[in-house]
């Protein structure tokens, strides 16, 4: 059981260059996410999606876009990488435990856009 | 707004003291609280939810509504507990709020 699965792992940019971070789910999850991990700063939400077609912005969508392609990927895209994109991404998914949420997390893909 | 804050941003303890990882929480209604961790190049993963009132790997965490406060304890560290640790909150099932994370250091 794979679980939560994120390409690339690394990744080196130059400040302009686009992107797109792959990641795929096989738990049959309905919400996906995207977070960004940054020191001091924690996990901060980019994008959601809680069901195939639907997709929200969460706290630090600038310069990022998202597709939920269908039930099992969510594919995040930088369309003009900025330096102060440099940062771990994180891909999770969820589904309803009972009354509670509990999000499995990819790998993360440590970008570096210089 | 739900908002999740962990005053701590690192935390030190040596081998077979306890420890207590800080978590903070707004929000009007009935949220669940979560302990989120990561060790060492591993993945994030769940560690303890408050609605479950279970004790994992030695740690517990209480809600306290009065407080708003979801703190993590553990009568004796281990070296193996070195780590991050994330508290997060959700409510009705929707999407997960994080904290800015703890870094917690075993000493030996």
């Amino acid at each position: 059981n794979a679980g939560v699965t994120q390409t690339p792992k690394f990744q080196v940019l130059k400040t302009g260059q686009s992107m797109t971070l792959q990641c795929a789910q096989d738990m049959n999850h309905n919400s996906m996410y995207w977070y960004r991990q940054d020191p001091g700063m924690g996990l901060r939400l980019i994008y959601y999606s809680a069901s195939e077609g639907t997709t929200d912005k969460g706290e630090v969508p600038n310069g990022y876009n998202v597709s939920r392609l269908n039930k099992r990927e969510f594919s995040l895209r930088l369309e003009s990488a900025a330096p102060s994109q440099t940062s771990v991404y994180f891909c999770a998914s969820s589904a309803l435990q009972g009354r509670y949420t509990e999000a499995f997390f990819g790998q993360g893909t440590r970008l570096t856009v210089v | 707004a739900q908002r999740v804050t962990q005053p701590e941003k690192l935390l030190s303890v040596f081998k077979g003291a306890p420890v207590e990882l800080k978590c903070n929480y707004s929000y009007s209604g009935s949220p669940e609280l979560f302990w989120y961790v990561q060790y060492s190049r591993q993945r994030l993963q769940l560690l303890l939810r408050h609605i479950s009132r279970e004790s994992i790997k030695g740690f517990t965490a209480d809600l306290n509504k009065g407080e708003t406060s979801f703190h993590l304890k553990k009568p004796f560290a281990q070296e193996e507990d070195s780590a991050m640790y994330y508290c997060a909150l959700s409510f009705s099932g929707s999407r997960l709020t994080f904290g800015e994370g703890t870094q917690l250091t075993v000493n030996p």
